[in-house]
């Protein structure tokens, strides 16, 4: 089973400023790595994700993401951040091999970006 | 345009009341799944489904009920036996392990 430790509930940050979101995993298997942007109300929409190769992911609206098998990591940055950046945002892990694919959802980082 | 279709987007439920929430996707995805979100603790699943007339319970499924009776519908019940049903409600479908598509969702509330 796969598990996912987003570190920081909330993070409040000025526009201009950069912006790093933590997460953690554990799995004994290999993963596929996801970050999700939900906007008040909505579903969820794909930011980036990490399947294989290059360790750094570029993904929407300026966000990458950094695989780091080591300390089992995939920190989502982004440096400088817009009034609309402003929602809550979610790490999810999902097992390579395994035979359904679940989806594993950290807890959630709620993003709030100010004047 | 593909994609997936919750409905409806508002519900509300009377104690004791089953109710039926809408899932349909046009993206020909063998997989569906439901979440559940409740704030500060992200989405958990509560039942997917790999194949027509086949799924598998998530990690919160009781209380809940579904089908598959088509590759194209996942509806999901909520029963009566659901002590805390008001949430938001998440569909998604994916096809392999790396491509998954999320509903906009249905936020059901008890009355």
């Amino acid at each position: 089973a796969q598990s996912v430790t987003q570190l920081d509930s909330q993070v409040p940050v000025f526009e201009e400023a950069p912006v790093e979101l933590r997460c953690n995993y554990s799995s004994s298997v290999s993963v596929y790595l996801f970050w999700y942007v939900q906007y008040p109300n909505q579903g969820l929409q794909l930011l980036l994700k990490y399947l294989s190769g290059s360790t750094l992911v570029k993904g929407i609206n300026g966000f990458e993401a950094e695989f780091n098998k080591s300390q089992t990591s995939f920190h989502l940055r982004k440096p400088s951040v817009h009034i609309s950046d402003t929602a809550e945002y979610f790490c999810a892990v999902s097992g390579i091999g395994s035979n359904d694919y679940k989806l594993s959802f950290g807890a959630g980082t709620t993003v709030t970006v100010r004047a | 345009d593909g994609g997936i279709t919750q409905s409806p987007k508002y519900l509300f439920r009377k104690e004791g009341q089953n109710v039926t929430l809408s899932c349909e996707q046009n993206l020909n995805h063998d997989a569906m799944y439901w979440y559940r979100q409740d704030p500060g603790q992200g989405l958990r699943l509560i039942y997917y489904s790999q194949i027509v007339n086949d799924f598998q319970k998530g990690d919160i499924a009781e209380g809940y009920s579904v089908s598959r009776e088509k590759k194209e519908s996942f509806p999901l019940t909520v029963t009566s036996a659901q002590k805390n049903p008001t949430a938001f409600y998440l569909c998604a479908s994916s096809v392999g392990g790396d491509g998954y598509t999320f509903g906009s969702g249905t936020r059901l509330t008890v009355v």
